[in-house]
């Protein structure tokens, strides 16, 4: 079975500054998929950014980028020039492909990003 | 592009009682997901349906929880009877292919 474990319950960091969340996984699957999800406190899920498995190239979205580890089962989210907007719960998802969507999420960890 | 509706935002129960959830996804996203997210955890997949059929139900409490998806677009999902432990934040999503899921805002379920 998989298992997604996210180390840092609670993190903070300032305005403008750079913040890494942290996240393992454990797999045996060949082919899958890793997610970043941000909930802020509406509740509303929003998808942050994607890896594919396969792909060796970090995702970048903005300011938002990945550092994919395969080898080590390690994928960090990295949020440079943090925005107060920011501020929310951030999980970490896998799926294996060929799954039709069964996302694994860990358990999240809430930023806060301070003024 | 309207989002994934759903309602009610709240709802508080006493244990024993029935409730009801529902769900409309967005337009043309044949796939859609009930998630369960009690308070301190992520979210854990309970349903989904692949247009009105279901595509995998295993972590879905079937003694008390069901669900249905009519005619392949909105779904409901129902509780009876309810438990303490039931308690959580239902959540929906929908999706055009399986690596896209959109959520909706979800129910918080309190149940006293």
């Amino acid at each position: 079975a998989q298992t997604v474990t996210q180390s840092q319950p609670e993190m903070s960091v300032q305005e403008a500054e750079t913040v890494t969340l942290s996240c393992t996984y454990d797999t045996s699957e060949s082919n899958y998929y890793l997610f970043w999800y941000k909930q802020p406190p509406s509740r509303q899920m929003i998808l942050v950014i994607r890896q594919e498995a396969y792909k060796q190239q970090n995702a970048t979205e903005n300011r938002f980028s990945v550092n994919f580890q395969k080898a080590a089962k390690s994928f960090s989210l990295k949020i440079s020039d943090s925005q107060l907007g920011d501020t929310a719960m951030y999980f970490c998802a896998f799926m294996k492909g060929g799954s039709q969507g069964n996302l694994i999420f860990g358990k999240g960890t809430k930023l806060s990003v301070k003024p | 592009e309207a989002g994934v509706a759903q309602s009610p935002r709240y709802k508080i129960i006493e244990k024993r009682q029935s409730v009801a959830f529902w769900c409309n996804p967005i337009s043309g996203h044949a796939t859609l997901y009930w998630y369960q997210q009690i308070l301190g955890q992520g979210p854990k997949l309970l349903i989904q349906f692949q247009n009105n059929g279901v595509v995998d139900d295993s972590q879905l409490p079937k003694d008390r929880f069901s669900a249905e998806r009519l005619k392949g677009v909105d779904s409901t999902l129902k509780i009876q009877p309810a438990k303490l432990e039931d308690s959580a934040v239902y959540l929906c999503a929908s999706s055009p292919s399986w690596t896209e899921q959109y959520f909706g805002p979800g129910t918080r379920l309190t149940v006293t």
